[in-house]
């Protein structure tokens, strides 16, 4: 079964950084693009970053380009976001997701507070 | 960037009714659109891709419509589980942009 599975997430103070993990499996993991998605409290979804199979295309939105850094390990079938800078409207639940969008991971929380 | 517009935040409906989620690109999209389908505590579920395909175990009663600017997900025969919110996404350009959503409520 294709399982994605968030983590890093925690309570981080602002200025800080953090680094999301997604391990994946159940699929040939360097052969789809994957894309980060957050969801702040009670908001609705927020693309962040989405690389290529093989890390050759990478795209930021607006919001947190210069501050984060998507980044994949193919061998070890993982996906980062790398997060500096952190501010308080970095606060959400992070999605990875598989491109085309079909799976999700169960999301990993991120609370940037001081 | 381009703008997706869910007009109604809220929409009220019974169970057996129809219902029309409309979903509005600021610039041309193509069929660049996907619905998705989130209820509470859960991951985001795609419901359609590419404007109309329904995604493998999607119940038929849910169809996606729409090209260029407009786009609507109807939802036939309205379930219980099927109130949750729903979402569109237009992937047509970076940075894509999601749709600030529909909460679908019981009257």
């Amino acid at each position: 079964d294709v399982q994605l599975v968030e983590s890093g997430g925690g309570l981080v103070q602002p200025g800080e950084s953090r680094k999301l993990s997604c391990a994946a499996s159940g699929f040939t993991f360097s052969s789809f693009g994957m894309h980060w998605v957050r969801q702040a409290p009670e908001k609705g979804l927020e693309w962040v970053a989405y690389i290529s199979s093989g890390s050759s295309t990478i795209y930021y939105s607006d919001t947190v380009k210069g501050r984060f850094t998507i980044s994949r390990d193919n061998p070890k079938n993982t996906l980062f976001l790398q997060m500096t800078s952190l501010r308080s409207e970095d606060t959400a639940m992070y999605y990875c997701a598989r491109v085309p969008w079909d799976y999700w991971g169960q999301g990993t929380t991120l609370t940037v507070s001081s | 960037d381009i703008v997706m517009t869910q007009s109604q935040k809220f929409m009220s409906t019974s169970v057996g009714d129809r219902v029309n989620i409309t979903c509005k690109a600021s610039q041309y999209v193509r069929t660049a659109v996907a619905w998705f389908q989130q209820k509470p505590g859960q991951s985001p579920k795609v419901l359609i891709y590419l404007a109309s395909n329904r995604h493998t175990g999607v119940p038929d009663r849910f169809t996606g419509s729409g090209s260029g600017t407009d786009f609507t997900l109807t939802i036939n025969n309205v379930q219980s589980e099927d109130l949750a919110d729903y979402f569109c996404l237009q992937h047509w350009n970076y940075p894509l942009t999601f749709g600030a959503g529909t909460k679908l409520e019981l009257k």
